[in-house]
C-alpha cells in the first residue's frame, strides 16, 4: 500500500514571498504519478501540477514548481511570488500508473497568504 | 469543459436516516469515485466504479454502499447515518484513457445530528 505524508498542517507566507510545502510518499512501485491539488474556500479541487515518476525533470507551472527526488521519495511544492488567491488547502497525491485512477492523498497543508 | 456536479452542497440529517448523495458527470467518463474529506486525514477513497454496475471498495467502505445504473451517475448511499459520517464528500471522475486526470465535483458537506 502507498502512503503520502504532509508534515506541515499550516503555513503562512506574505504576499510576493516564496513558500515550500513538503510531501513524502512510500511505495515499492516504479511507475506512478504525483500531484499537487489546491482546494480554496470554494472547496473546488484544482490540479496545480503533475509529475510523472519516469521524468527526471521537475514540473513547472507558472509560479508553481516541484522538487521531485525519486530516490528520497520526496515531492515538494514551491509557490513563488505568493498571491492572496493562493490561500487554500494544498494536497499532495499519489497515483499508480496501472491503477483505476485511485488517488492516495496526504493530510493537506493549509497555506495562508497575508498582505 | 468537463463538469462534475453533486446534488447538494450542504445536507443536514438525523442519526439513522437514509441518505443518497448523487454525482453526475457529463463527459462519458468510465471511472467515478467517492472520497471522504476530514481535517487532518485528507481525502480517503470510499468506493469507485470503472463501469456501469461495476464497483470496487476503496479504503473506507464500511457504512456506505454505491450504485451506478447509468454511466454518468454514481450514487453514494448511507443506509443508516451515524454522527461519525459527518464529513465532506467529494465525487470525481476520470476517463479510462487518462486516469491521471481527475475531475472533481464541488463537494457535499454532510452533517449528521
Amino acid at each position: 500500500a502507498q502512503t503520502v505524508t504532509q508534515s506541515q498542517p499550516e503555513m503562512s507566507v506574505q504576499e510576493a514571498e516564496t513558500v515550500t510545502l513538503s510531501c513524502t510518499y512510500d511505495t515499492s512501485e516504479n511507475n506512478y504519478y504525483l500531484f499537487w491539488y489546491k482546494q480554496p474556500p470554494s472547496r473546488q479541487m484544482i490540479l496545480v501540477i503533475r509529475q510523472e515518476a519516469y521524468k527526471q525533470q521537475n514540473a513547472t507551472e507558472n509560479r508553481f514548481s516541484v522538487n521531485f527526488q525519486k530516490a528520497a521519495k520526496s515531492f515538494s511544492l514551491k509557490i513563488s511570488d505568493s498571491q492572496l488567491g493562493d490561500t487554500a488547502m494544498y494536497f499532495c497525491a499519489f497515483l499508480l500508473t496501472d491503477s483505476w485512477g485511485k488517488l492516495q492523498f496526504g493530510a493537506g497543508t493549509q497555506v495562508v497568504v497575508t498582505p | 469543459d468537463v463538469k462534475v456536479t453533486q446534488s447538494s452542497r450542504y445536507l443536514v440529517k438525523r442519526t439513522g436516516e437514509k441518505v443518497f448523495l448523487e454525482c453526475v458527470q457529463d463527459m462519458d467518463h468510465e471511472n467515478m469515485f467517492w472520497y471522504r474529506q476530514d481535517p487532518g486525514l485528507g481525502l480517503r477513497l470510499i468506493y469507485f466504479s470503472y463501469d456501469v454496475k461495476m464497483k470496487e471498495k476503496g479504503d473506507i467502505p464500511e457504512g456506505y454502499s454505491v450504485s451506478r445504473e447509468k454511466k454518468e451517475r454514481f450514487s453514494l448511499i448511507l443506509e443508516s447515518t451515524s454522527t461519525n459520517q459527518t464529513s465532506m464528500y467529494l465525487c470525481a471522475s476520470t476517463p479510462s484513457g487518462e486516469r491521471d486526470t481527475q475531475y472533481f465535483g464541488p463537494g457535499t458537506r454532510l452533517t449528521v445530528l
